[in-house]
Protein backbone atom coordinates (compact mmCIF):
# COMPACT_ATOMS: atom_id res chain seq x y z
CA UNK A 1 0.00 0.00 0.00
CA UNK A 2 1.54 3.58 -0.70
CA UNK A 3 1.69 5.46 2.10
CA UNK A 4 1.54 9.06 1.09
CA UNK A 5 -0.24 8.91 -2.28
CA UNK A 6 -0.97 12.13 -4.80
CA UNK A 7 -2.98 12.54 -7.52
CA UNK A 8 -2.84 13.41 -9.96
CA UNK A 9 0.70 12.73 -11.44
CA UNK A 10 0.39 15.11 -13.87
CA UNK A 11 -1.01 18.20 -14.41
CA UNK A 12 -1.27 20.21 -17.55
CA UNK A 13 -3.53 23.46 -17.50
CA UNK A 14 -3.59 27.10 -19.05
CA UNK A 15 -2.63 30.79 -16.93
CA UNK A 16 -5.34 31.62 -15.08
CA UNK A 17 -6.72 28.79 -14.04
CA UNK A 18 -7.81 27.11 -10.59
CA UNK A 19 -6.40 23.82 -9.65
CA UNK A 20 -6.21 21.53 -6.99
CA UNK A 21 -3.51 18.57 -5.71
CA UNK A 22 -4.88 15.73 -3.58
CA UNK A 23 -2.92 14.24 -1.11
CA UNK A 24 -3.47 11.12 1.15
CA UNK A 25 -1.37 9.28 3.65
CA UNK A 26 -1.93 6.20 5.53
CA UNK A 27 0.52 6.18 8.17
CA UNK A 28 -1.77 7.77 10.81
CA UNK A 29 0.83 10.52 10.97
CA UNK A 30 0.02 13.98 12.84
CA UNK A 31 1.78 16.46 10.53
CA UNK A 32 1.56 17.12 6.70
CA UNK A 33 3.44 19.07 4.47
CA UNK A 34 4.07 20.68 0.81
CA UNK A 35 6.98 21.30 -0.77
CA UNK A 36 7.73 22.97 -4.06
CA UNK A 37 10.57 21.51 -6.21
CA UNK A 38 11.71 24.04 -9.04
CA UNK A 39 12.97 23.33 -12.25
CA UNK A 40 16.56 22.93 -10.86
CA UNK A 41 15.76 20.90 -8.22
CA UNK A 42 15.36 23.04 -5.39
CA UNK A 43 12.83 21.90 -2.49
CA UNK A 44 11.55 24.12 -0.69
CA UNK A 45 8.49 23.78 1.77
CA UNK A 46 5.76 25.64 1.59
CA UNK A 47 3.18 24.36 4.43
CA UNK A 48 3.14 22.17 7.78
CA UNK A 49 -0.29 21.80 8.84
CA UNK A 50 -1.08 19.89 12.31
CA UNK A 51 -3.92 19.29 13.91
CA UNK A 52 -5.67 22.15 12.19
CA UNK A 53 -2.72 24.40 13.10
CA UNK A 54 -1.05 25.75 9.54
CA UNK A 55 2.47 27.16 9.49
CA UNK A 56 3.05 29.02 5.98
CA UNK A 57 6.20 29.83 4.33
CA UNK A 58 6.06 33.90 3.73
CA UNK A 59 7.08 33.35 0.48
CA UNK A 60 4.28 31.71 -1.05
CA UNK A 61 1.46 33.91 -2.64
CA UNK A 62 -2.13 33.33 -1.11
CA UNK A 63 -2.79 32.11 -4.68
CA UNK A 64 -1.85 28.44 -2.82
CA UNK A 65 -3.70 27.58 0.31
CA UNK A 66 -3.81 23.76 1.65
CA UNK A 67 -7.10 22.29 2.84
CA UNK A 68 -7.57 19.43 5.55
CA UNK A 69 -10.60 17.71 5.37
CA UNK A 70 -9.60 15.30 7.95
CA UNK A 71 -6.21 14.11 9.35
CA UNK A 72 -4.95 11.80 6.51
CA UNK A 73 -5.58 14.16 3.87
CA UNK A 74 -3.62 17.53 2.54
CA UNK A 75 -5.10 19.04 -0.10
CA UNK A 76 -3.89 22.08 -2.32
CA UNK A 77 -5.73 24.17 -3.91
CA UNK A 78 -4.13 27.04 -6.29
CA UNK A 79 -6.00 30.16 -7.49
CA UNK A 80 -4.80 31.94 -11.38
CA UNK A 81 -2.30 29.84 -11.75
CA UNK A 82 0.46 31.37 -13.33
CA UNK A 83 3.63 30.54 -15.18
CA UNK A 84 6.24 30.42 -12.53
CA UNK A 85 4.09 27.86 -10.77
CA UNK A 86 5.30 25.09 -12.64
CA UNK A 87 7.26 22.97 -10.67
CA UNK A 88 6.57 19.67 -8.88
CA UNK A 89 5.07 19.87 -5.88
CA UNK A 90 5.49 16.96 -3.21
CA UNK A 91 3.36 16.04 -0.35
CA UNK A 92 5.00 14.54 2.65
CA UNK A 93 3.97 13.65 6.38
CA UNK A 94 5.60 13.03 9.59
CA UNK A 95 4.28 11.14 12.87
CA UNK A 96 4.33 13.28 16.49
CA UNK A 97 2.89 16.97 17.04
CA UNK A 98 4.21 20.08 16.83
CA UNK A 99 5.23 19.42 20.79
CA UNK A 100 6.48 16.13 20.44
CA UNK A 101 10.22 18.04 20.29
CA UNK A 102 10.77 15.09 18.59
CA UNK A 103 11.94 15.31 14.91
CA UNK A 104 10.25 12.30 12.97
CA UNK A 105 11.55 11.40 9.39
CA UNK A 106 9.02 12.91 6.92
CA UNK A 107 7.58 10.61 4.26
CA UNK A 108 7.48 11.65 0.87
CA UNK A 109 4.64 11.05 -1.91
CA UNK A 110 5.90 10.66 -5.93
CA UNK A 111 5.22 14.06 -6.90
CA UNK A 112 2.46 16.09 -8.91
CA UNK A 113 4.52 18.02 -12.14
CA UNK A 114 2.40 20.79 -12.61
CA UNK A 115 2.80 22.15 -16.01
CA UNK A 116 1.40 26.13 -16.91
CA UNK A 117 0.78 26.47 -20.72
CA UNK B 1 18.17 30.69 9.73
CA UNK B 2 18.78 27.00 8.69
CA UNK B 3 20.56 26.40 6.00
CA UNK B 4 22.67 23.50 4.02
CA UNK B 5 24.65 23.36 1.57
CA UNK B 6 26.08 20.58 -0.55
CA UNK B 7 29.12 21.96 -2.58
CA UNK B 8 28.97 19.38 -5.73
CA UNK B 9 26.33 19.67 -8.19
CA UNK B 10 27.68 16.78 -9.92
CA UNK B 11 29.54 13.78 -9.03
CA UNK B 12 30.83 10.74 -11.46
CA UNK B 13 32.10 7.70 -9.95
CA UNK B 14 32.82 4.53 -11.49
CA UNK B 15 31.27 1.47 -10.70
CA UNK B 16 32.32 -0.59 -7.81
CA UNK B 17 34.07 2.99 -6.35
CA UNK B 18 33.92 3.98 -3.09
CA UNK B 19 31.43 7.62 -2.82
CA UNK B 20 31.60 10.50 -0.57
CA UNK B 21 29.11 13.47 -0.87
CA UNK B 22 29.29 15.94 1.14
CA UNK B 23 26.77 17.86 3.32
CA UNK B 24 27.30 21.25 5.37
CA UNK B 25 24.55 22.44 7.70
CA UNK B 26 24.14 25.90 9.75
CA UNK B 27 21.40 25.47 12.35
CA UNK B 28 21.56 27.48 15.81
CA UNK B 29 20.55 24.05 18.04
CA UNK B 30 20.25 20.85 17.77
CA UNK B 31 20.06 20.03 14.35
CA UNK B 32 17.81 16.93 12.93
CA UNK B 33 19.77 15.42 10.02
CA UNK B 34 18.56 13.46 7.12
CA UNK B 35 19.40 11.91 3.24
CA UNK B 36 17.36 11.96 1.00
CA UNK B 37 17.59 9.90 -2.76
CA UNK B 38 15.34 10.80 -5.64
CA UNK B 39 15.31 8.55 -8.61
CA UNK B 40 14.57 10.34 -11.92
CA UNK B 41 10.96 10.97 -11.89
CA UNK B 42 10.08 9.62 -8.15
CA UNK B 43 9.48 10.88 -4.90
CA UNK B 44 12.16 10.97 -2.37
CA UNK B 45 12.89 7.69 -0.30
CA UNK B 46 14.88 8.19 3.48
CA UNK B 47 18.63 7.12 3.34
CA UNK B 48 19.50 7.72 6.58
CA UNK B 49 18.54 10.21 9.70
CA UNK B 50 21.26 11.34 12.70
CA UNK B 51 18.84 12.64 15.53
CA UNK B 52 21.44 12.13 18.63
CA UNK B 53 23.57 9.57 19.59
CA UNK B 54 26.17 7.77 17.93
CA UNK B 55 27.83 9.94 15.13
CA UNK B 56 27.93 6.94 12.62
CA UNK B 57 24.51 6.13 11.56
CA UNK B 58 23.18 3.34 9.02
CA UNK B 59 20.82 3.96 6.15
CA UNK B 60 19.50 1.18 3.58
CA UNK B 61 21.23 0.14 0.81
CA UNK B 62 24.52 0.24 2.35
CA UNK B 63 24.81 4.17 2.82
CA UNK B 64 26.33 5.59 6.03
CA UNK B 65 26.49 9.31 7.45
CA UNK B 66 29.11 10.60 9.91
CA UNK B 67 27.79 13.74 12.05
CA UNK B 68 30.57 16.00 13.07
CA UNK B 69 29.46 18.93 14.82
CA UNK B 70 32.80 20.73 15.13
CA UNK B 71 32.91 20.76 11.31
CA UNK B 72 29.07 21.12 11.15
CA UNK B 73 28.35 18.04 8.02
CA UNK B 74 26.59 15.50 8.04
CA UNK B 75 28.41 13.58 4.67
CA UNK B 76 26.85 10.64 2.95
CA UNK B 77 29.67 7.78 2.13
CA UNK B 78 28.86 4.14 0.90
CA UNK B 79 32.41 1.65 -0.03
CA UNK B 80 30.77 0.90 -3.30
CA UNK B 81 28.95 2.02 -5.70
CA UNK B 82 26.45 0.17 -8.19
CA UNK B 83 25.03 1.96 -11.51
CA UNK B 84 21.63 2.02 -9.32
CA UNK B 85 22.47 4.13 -7.03
CA UNK B 86 22.38 6.94 -10.06
CA UNK B 87 20.51 9.51 -8.81
CA UNK B 88 20.09 13.32 -7.27
CA UNK B 89 20.80 13.20 -3.77
CA UNK B 90 19.36 15.97 -0.45
CA UNK B 91 20.31 16.37 2.51
CA UNK B 92 18.54 17.81 4.77
CA UNK B 93 17.97 19.74 7.87
CA UNK B 94 15.24 19.72 10.31
CA UNK B 95 14.34 21.67 13.58
CA UNK B 96 14.70 20.76 16.97
CA UNK B 97 12.05 22.98 17.92
CA UNK B 98 8.81 22.26 17.53
CA UNK B 99 9.15 19.37 16.30
CA UNK B 100 10.37 20.42 13.01
CA UNK B 101 6.66 21.55 12.53
CA UNK B 102 8.00 24.17 9.99
CA UNK B 103 9.63 21.77 7.70
CA UNK B 104 12.73 20.55 6.77
CA UNK B 105 15.34 23.03 5.02
CA UNK B 106 17.04 21.07 1.56
CA UNK B 107 19.93 21.15 0.35
CA UNK B 108 20.20 21.96 -3.63
CA UNK B 109 21.13 18.64 -4.10
CA UNK B 110 24.39 16.54 -5.92
CA UNK B 111 23.69 14.98 -9.13
CA UNK B 112 25.14 11.09 -8.79
CA UNK B 113 26.37 9.59 -12.18
CA UNK B 114 27.76 6.21 -12.34
CA UNK B 115 30.39 5.29 -15.30
CA UNK B 116 30.71 1.52 -15.83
Amino acid sequence: DTAVSQTPKYLVTQMGNDKSIKCEQNLGHDTMYWYKQDSKKFLKIMFSYNNKELIINETVPNRFSPKSPDKAHLNLHINSLELGDSAVYFCASSQGGWDSHSNQPQHFGDGTRLSIL
Amino acid sequence: AQSVTQPDIHITVSEGASLELRCNYSYGATPYLFWYVQSPGQGLQLLLKYFSGDTLVQGIKGFEAEFKRSQSSFNLRKPSVHWSDAAEYFCAVGGAYSGGADGLTFGKGTHLIIQP
